[in-house]
């Protein structure tokens, strides 16, 4: 199957910093990624979807100045949290369609913790 | 709008048991149905789908899953549990008319395979 790599896998960082997960496939190309926030022993809710070349499309009560993201090209798109609070740690998991199966493949998900 | 429940966030089970999770949807178009597993700190793979084919998917691992419309359920089941079966599995469901690799998940079950 297409493979979704996402990096770091984990990451601590200081309250009132930024951090970039990056979120590339590796063997297709990707117009259109997803990008899901799961907090601790809960499912994974929709953050946003991340259009190549255009803005990305917020879910409902997901600040888009806070979590920004970038698909600048075919196989990349970047999620970065803007001045970091405990509150955003969580575990964000990117995906993808490859355009040919009917499913997504996820990314290995990275763990941000902001202290 | 879609929604998946999943009715049980934990289930426990002797090793060689029966595996039934259970998760009933909604949705008003004809649904995608998938199946992941996710162990601790890592992303999401797919068990098995649903996708308007044949109505008993057979996944990896051994686990299966039948699609009854009558009754909007798509239940996860394997005939014996091991150990290695220990993790936590999401539903999810996608709109086979637009994007189907945006997913709505259920909540989660975790599974325990007790020795």
């Amino acid at each position: 199957g297409a493979v979704v790599s996402q990096h770091p896998s984990r990451v601590i960082c200081k309250s009132g910093t930024s951090v970039k997960i990056e979120c590339r496939s590796l063997d297709f190309q990707a117009t259109t990624m997803f990008w899901y926030r799961q907090f601790p022993k809960q499912s994974l809710m929709l953050m946003a979807t991340s259009n190549e070349g255009s803005k990305a499309t917020y879910e409902q009560g997901v600040e888009k100045d806070k979590f920004l993201i970038n698909h600048a090209s075919l196989t990349l798109s970047t999620l970065t949290v803007t001045s970091a609070h405990p509150e955003d740690s969580s575990f964000y998991i990117c995906s993808a369609g490859d355009g040919y199966n009917t499913e997504a493949f996820f990314g290995q998900g990275t763990r941000l913790t902001v202290v | 709008a879609q929604s998946v429940t999943q009715l049980g966030s934990h289930v426990s089970v002797s090793e060689g048991a029966l595996v039934l999770l259970r998760c009933n949807y909604s949705s008003s178009v004809p649904p995608y149905l998938f199946w992941y597993v996710q162990y601790p700190n890592q992303g999401l793979q797919l068990l098995l789908k649903y996708t308007s084919a044949a109505t008993l998917v057979k996944g990896i691992n051994g686990f299966e899953a039948e699609f009854k419309k009558s009754e909007t359920s798509f239940h996860l089941t394997k005939p014996s549990a091991h150990m290695s079966d220990a993790a936590e599995y999401f539903c999810a469901v996608s709109y086979s008319g637009g994007s189907n690799y945006k997913l709505t998940f259920g909540k989660g079950t975790l599974l325990t395979v007790n020795p």
